[in-house]
């Protein structure tokens, strides 16, 4: 059981070059998450999923895109990267309230990106 | 909108004592809290659950405690110890979450 995965764990991407994370879970939960942190501040959710095949706009979503076309995985995509995208990016992932009263959040160790 | 807010912002303190952190929300409609810690350049470990039903929660030297009417829950950490030092994260969750900013421990030996 390896809980949330993220890949790549760094990279370096130079302004308009485009990528993508890739998030995984094998806990078989409904909702997905993708936050991103910056220096001092908490995390800002950025899109998140509540199923398969549905996706939806958190706190800062422009310039980002996401895919849930599985249920364990999560896509996020920068198309035009640019260097206010410079951040630390975690994933996480959740049961839907209905399925376990805790709704407890489990994270994966983050993707540390840098856009010069 | 949910907003978050820890205070203090930065912590520091001798060993051995014990301390309260505190994380204040706006919006009471939540499914849980939940307390973090996480340490410079790492992910976030999860600590404490407090679901809205429940008035507080205790691991080893922790105790979180929920208000949901007024908007507040508290971190208590008891005999605090230099490997404590880290910066500790509230969220609320209620089908998104939403976080503070943190506040950074350092207890010195």
């Amino acid at each position: 059981n390896a809980g949330v995965t993220q890949t790549p764990k760094f990279r370096v991407l130079k302004t308009g070059q485009s990528m993508t994370l890739l998030c995984a879970q094998d806990m078989n939960h409904e909702y997905m998450y993708w936050y991103r942190q910056d220096p001092g501040m908490g995390l800002r959710l950025i899109h998140y999923s509540v199923g398969e095949g549905t996706t939806a706009k958190g706190e800062v979503p422009d310039g980002y895109n996401v895919s849930r076309l599985k249920k364990q995985n999560f896509l996020l995509g920068l198309e035009s990267a640019a260097p206010s995208q410079t951040s630390v990016y975690f994933c996480a992932s959740s049961s839907a309230p209905g399925q376990d009263p805790s709704y407890e959040q489990y994270f994966g160790p983050g993707t540390r990106l840098t856009v010069t | 909108k949910q907003e978050v807010t820890q205070i203090p912002a930065a912590l520091s303190v001798p060993e051995g004592e014990n301390l309260v952190l505190n994380c204040s929300f706006t919006d009471s409609a939540i499914y849980n809290l939940q307390w973090f810690r996480q340490d410079p350049g790492k992910g976030l470990t999860s600590l404490l659950l407090i679901q809205s039903s429940q008035r507080e929660q205790t691991s080893g030297r922790l105790n979180a405690s929920l208000d949901k009417s007024s908007g507040r829950s508290t971190l208590y950490i008891a005999a605090s110890q230099p490997g404590d030092s880290a910066t500790y994260l509230c969220a609320t969750n209620a089908g998104k979450s939403t976080f503070g900013d943190g506040t950074t421990l350092t207890v010195k030996p």
